[in-house]
């Protein structure tokens, strides 16, 4: 089975700084997905990034970047620029490939507030 | 718009009241899921329909009942609730076909059983 730790349950930033959140996860398999969604208060589940393991080049999305070292099990999120939107709760989450179950695995969450 | 509806989106009910929570999606998707979120546990998958008449367990299913009659609904049934069913649940669906498939989620349902 799968697990997705992340350690930080809350932080705080200021605005325009950027921030990093962690997050690290056990898993046998060597195929598979990793991702970021953010959950802001509306409560909707939207998917920030997106990084497949057999890649090496990490994945980017504008001010979202993150830093996945395979060897180490970690798949951290970089958000440069912060801005007031992007105050929210954020789930790690990882999903083994196949063709049957599409589970996501979600961590417990880092929840992060920017400050004006 | 291509979207995933849940209804209600807030219930508070009773002990033992059967209820269903609705799902459905307007995206031809094969694949649909049910998760519940509590503080402190990230979320979990409770059923999953991998297509019409096509449904099995995830990692929390007891005390929940599924159904997939029709590709587009999969209500997620409580036949008698319990306070520990206390949670907020998501539907989510993807295609279903190919190694990725972008899941989408549904807006949620806040459901209190006193």
């Amino acid at each position: 089975a799968q697990t997705v730790t992340q350690s930080q349950p809350e932080m705080s930033v200021q605005e325009a700084e950027t921030v990093t959140l962690s997050c690290t996860y056990d898993t046998s398999e060597n195929n598979y997905y990793l991702f970021w969604y953010k959950q802001p208060p509306s409560r909707q589940m939207i998917l920030v990034i997106r990084q497949e393991a057999y890649k090496q080049q990490n994945a980017t999305e504008n001010r979202f970047s993150v830093n996945f070292q395979k060897a180490a099990k970690s798949f951290s999120l970089k958000i440069s620029d912060s801005q007031l939107g992007d105050t929210a709760m954020y789930f790690c989450a990882f999903m083994k490939i196949n063709f049957g179950n599409e589970k996501l695995t979600f961590g417990t969450g880092t929840r992060l507030t920017i400050i004006p | 718009e291509a979207q995933v509806t849940q209804n209600p989106r807030y219930l508070i009910t009773v002990t033992g009241k059967k209820l269903t929570v609705t799902c459905s999606q307007n995206m031809n998707h094969e694949y649909m899921s049910w998760y519940r979120q509590d503080p402190g546990l990230g979320l979990r998958q409770i059923y999953y329909s991998m297509n019409v008449e096509v449904t099995d367990k995830g990692d929390v299913p007891e005390g929940y009942k599924v159904s997939r009659k029709e590709k587009r609904n999969f209500p997620l049934i409580l036949e008698s609730p319990s306070p520990n069913q206390t949670s907020l649940y998501f539907c989510a669906s993807s295609s279903g076909v190919g190694l990725y498939n972008e899941q989408f989620f549904g807006p949620g349902t806040r459901l209190t059983v006193l």
